[in-house]
């Protein structure tokens, strides 16, 4: 386990509504990061939070935003869903400084767009 | 930008078989690297991660990689495998500050055959 929470973990969505998605970070950790993880391929950095502000986005479009609260936990939301936004959400947590060590990783959320 | 090339996608080995996984990357400048496992039903965790000084590095359960900077590689070494290694490997590159994230291969889904 590494004390890194997503919720929720499947969820159903249709063309064009919006989603939240949420995490918990480990304790100690003040860095959050995003990522998309498609069928079939590596994750994909969406965008990172330190401080409650983006510090680092990956190539995707802003309807891809994100919150981070002051206990460091963080939602991803997606707005204008479209098909291809079906993947495996994954959070990653860090400590700002060892930014260059590991990232811990929740389980996911898997997102399905009809 | 940077990208990440992992040759094989899958493998399957028989148990006591040695493995190299082979990871190639694309960046001019310092790199930070990694290489992550996601056993069935389980998050992604890391495996190994080289950042500077020796560059034949040693991880958990056995695993080893080297850093070969002239070939922008990094591949993944085991002498023996077992059943229990079964599971997706990802390679990734991490650059600057660390705010870019980082960049994941596709993977190489790894299956041991008892």
């Amino acid at each position: 386990e590494t004390g890194v929470t997503q919720s929720p973990t499947h969820l159903i969505k249709t063309r064009g509504q919006q989603v939240t998605l949420r995490c918990s970070s480990q304790s100690g950790h003040n860095t959050v990061s995003w990522y998309q993880q498609a069928l079939g391929q590596g994750p994909q950095f969406i965008f990172q939070y330190y401080r409650e502000e983006e510090n680092g986005r990956g190539n995707f479009p802003p309807r891809f935003s994100g919150l981070q609260f002051p206990n460091y936990s963080s939602e991803l939301n997606v707005n204008a869903l479209e098909l291809d936004d079906s993947a495996l959400y994954l959070c990653a947590s860090s400590l700002a400084g060892s930014h260059t060590g590991e990232l811990f990783f929740g389980e996911g959320s898997r997102l399905t767009v009809l | 930008a940077q990208s990440v090339s992992q040759h094989n996608h899958h493998v399957i080995l028989s148990e006591a078989a040695s493995l190299e996984l082979g990871c190639n990357y694309s960046y001019g400048g310092t790199v930070n690297l990694f290489w992550y496992v996601q056993y069935p039903g389980q998050h992604l965790q890391l495996l190994l991660k080289y950042f500077s000084g020796d560059p034949l590095v040693k991880g958990i359960k056995g695993f080893e990689a080297e850093f070969i900077k002239s070939k922008f590689s990094f591949n993944l070494r085991k002498p023996s495998v077992q059943w229990s290694d079964t599971a997706e490997y990802f390679c990734a590159v991490g650059t600057g500050g660390g705010a870019d994230g980082l960049t994941f291969g596709k993977g190489t889904h790894l299956i041991i055959q008892p």
